[in-house]
C-alpha cells in the first residue's frame, strides 16, 4: 500500500501552460506539505496544510495555488508555467503540524517546462 | 538562506567501512532534528531522529550525534552497504516546520 502517492510522476509541458499535480495520503494524517527540490537537490518547503487549512505559505509566486478538498488530499495547481518552475515536487504528510516530527514523502513529480 | 547545511556535497567510502555525514545548523532554538535518506528517483525517507535534550541516539546500523554547543549534527552508518548509496539530508524543526540542509551524496565503492 502506498502511503503518500502523487500523480503524475513525470510532467513535461510548455511555458505558459497551466498544470496540476495531485497528492493523496492514506495514513490518516492531519497535515500535508508541498516541497520543491531543485537540480542541486535542495529541498524547500512551499506550503503546509493542517486539516485542510493553510498554515504555511512560504515565498512562493501566487501562480502556485494549493487546494485541499479533504485532509487526505493536497493538490498543487500552477498557472502560467515558467522555465524556473522545472524541478521535482514532493508531497509529504505528518500526523499533525505541532507534532510534525516524521514526515512521510511521496515519490515526487518531475516537472519539466520547455 | 537556509539555516541548515552539510559540510561535504559528496562522500565516498569503501563497502564495509563506517560512514560519517556531518551537518551544521544555525538556529539554536531548534528542538528536533531528523536525518532523511533519498535514493535516486525516490522521495526522502526517514532514517532517525533526535530531540534537543539528547546528544546521541542509535538505530539499526545508524547513530545520530547532536552537539548543541557547536550546533553540529552527524549521522554515522556502520558497515556501509551498497544499498546505503543515496543523498542524505539533515533537517531541523523550527517555528515554521522543517528546514532541510543541502544534502550529501554518499557513494559506496566496492
Amino acid at each position: 500500500d502506498t502511503a503518500v502517492s502523487q500523480t503524475p510522476k513525470y510532467l513535461v509541458t510548455q511555458m505558459g501552460n497551466d498544470k496540476s499535480i495531485k497528492c493523496e495520503q492514506n495514513l490518516g494524517h492531519d497535515t500535508m506539505y508541498w516541497y520543491k527540490q531543485d537540480s542541486k537537490k535542495f529541498l524547500k518547503i512551499m506550503f503546509s496544510y493542517n486539516n485542510k487549512e493553510l498554515i504555511i505559505n512560504e515565498t512562493v509566486p501566487n501562480r502556485f495555488s494549493p487546494k485541499s478538498p479533504d485532509k487526505a488530499h493536497l493538490n498543487l495547481h500552477i498557472n502560467s508555467l515558467e522555465l524556473g518552475d522545472s524541478a521535482v515536487y514532493f508531497c509529504a504528510s505528518s500526523p499533525s503540524y505541532f507534532y510534525a516530527d516524521t514526515q512521510y514523502f511521496g515519490p515526487g513529480t518531475r516537472l519539466t517546462v520547455l | 538562506g537556509e539555516s541548515v547545511g552539510l559540510h561535504l556535497p559528496t562522500l565516498s567510502v569503501q563497502e564495509g567501512d563506517n560512514s560519517i555525514i556531518n551537518c551544521a545548523y544555525s538556529n539554536s532554538a531548534s528542538d528536533y532534528f531528523i536525518w532523511y535518506k533519498q535514493e535516486s528517483g525516490k522521495g526522502p525517507q526517514f532514517i532517525i531522529d533526535i530531540r534537543s535534550n539528547m546528544d546521541k541516539r542509535q538505530g539499526q546500523r545508524v547513530t545520530v550525534l547532536l552537539n548543541k554547543t557547536v550546533k553540529h549534527l552527524s549521522l554515522q552508518i556502520a558497515a556501509t552497504q551498497p544499498g546505503d548509496s543515496a543523498v542524505y539530508f539533515c533537517a531541523e524543526r523550527g517555528a515554521d516546520g522543517l528546514t532541510f540542509g543541502k544534502g550529501t551524496h554518499l557513494i559506496i565503492q566496492p
